[in-house]
């Protein structure tokens, strides 16, 4: 079982939609939690960062750590066509390398 | 601000061939790292540095050697090519934290890699 499993899609939704995107994982020492958004043929880019459980918004994107589960989710609302790409969770117990999913693509359609 | 460039972004060797490819940040940041993705098994560390002076083997490590060359650049040597280093190579770097300890990790856009 790996550490962190994430569904690599694709997801394809209309514009205007809400997306959710969610990863679990087994390690119980995590309490770094982060998404990154890596679009085609380029690098990711950090897109939101929590620490421990809870809730954190920023525009149209909400993260959610839930640690009892080991579970955490992307909401993106009001999806736009520019928010097709790949996102990648992240997680790190601090001293320790961070461990990536796979990544899901998503696909807004017009 | 150019953040994390690396070069070259296309490279197709034969097996058996050698290369280096090349990494600098410009954000004075202590810690850098060489990634490779492959589809299916996501970001997998190869080897990171987390400071001048310093390297350390990742989770994938074999074929390939670093360099610290300085704090703003760290490169990736692949002695002797195999066709099982295909892949997508992309260079990092973070402010402190040898593996990303609580800190925004930047990456570069990408080296794009074949071995025939």
């Amino acid at each position: 079982q790996k550490e962190v499993e994430q569904d690599p899609g694709p997801l394809s939704v209309p514009e205007g939609a809400i997306v959710s995107l969610n990863c679990t994982y087994s390690n119980s020492a995590f309490q770094y939690f982060m998404w990154y958004r890596q679009y085609s043929r380029k690098g990711p880019e950090l897109l939101m960062y929590t620490y421990s459980s809870g809730n954190k918004e920023d525009g149209r994107f909400t993260a959610q750590v839930d640690k009892s589960s080991k579970y955490i989710s992307l909401f993106i609302r009001d999806s736009q066509p520019s928010d097709s790409a790949t996102y990648l969770c992240a997680m790190s117990g601090g001293y320790q390398k961070v461990t990536f999913g796979i990544g899901t693509k998503l696909q807004v359609i017009p | 601000n150019a953040g994390v460039t690396q070069t070259p972004k296309f490279q197709v060797l034969k097996t058996g061939q050698s290369m280096t490819l090349q990494c600098a940040q410009d954000m004075n940041h202590n810690s850098m790292y060489w990634y490779r993705q492959d589809p299916g098994m996501g970001l997998r560390l190869i080897y990171y540095s987390a400071s001048e002076g310093t390297t350390d083997k990742g989770e994938v490590p074999n074929g390939y050697n670093v360099s610290r060359l300085n704090k703003r650049e760290f490169s990736l040597r692949l002695e002797s090519a195999a066709p099982s280093q295909t892949s997508v190579y992309f260079c990092a770097s973070s402010e402190t934290g040898g593996r990303g300890y609580g800190n925004t990790i930047y990456f570069g856009e990408g080296s794009w890699l074949t071995v025939v």
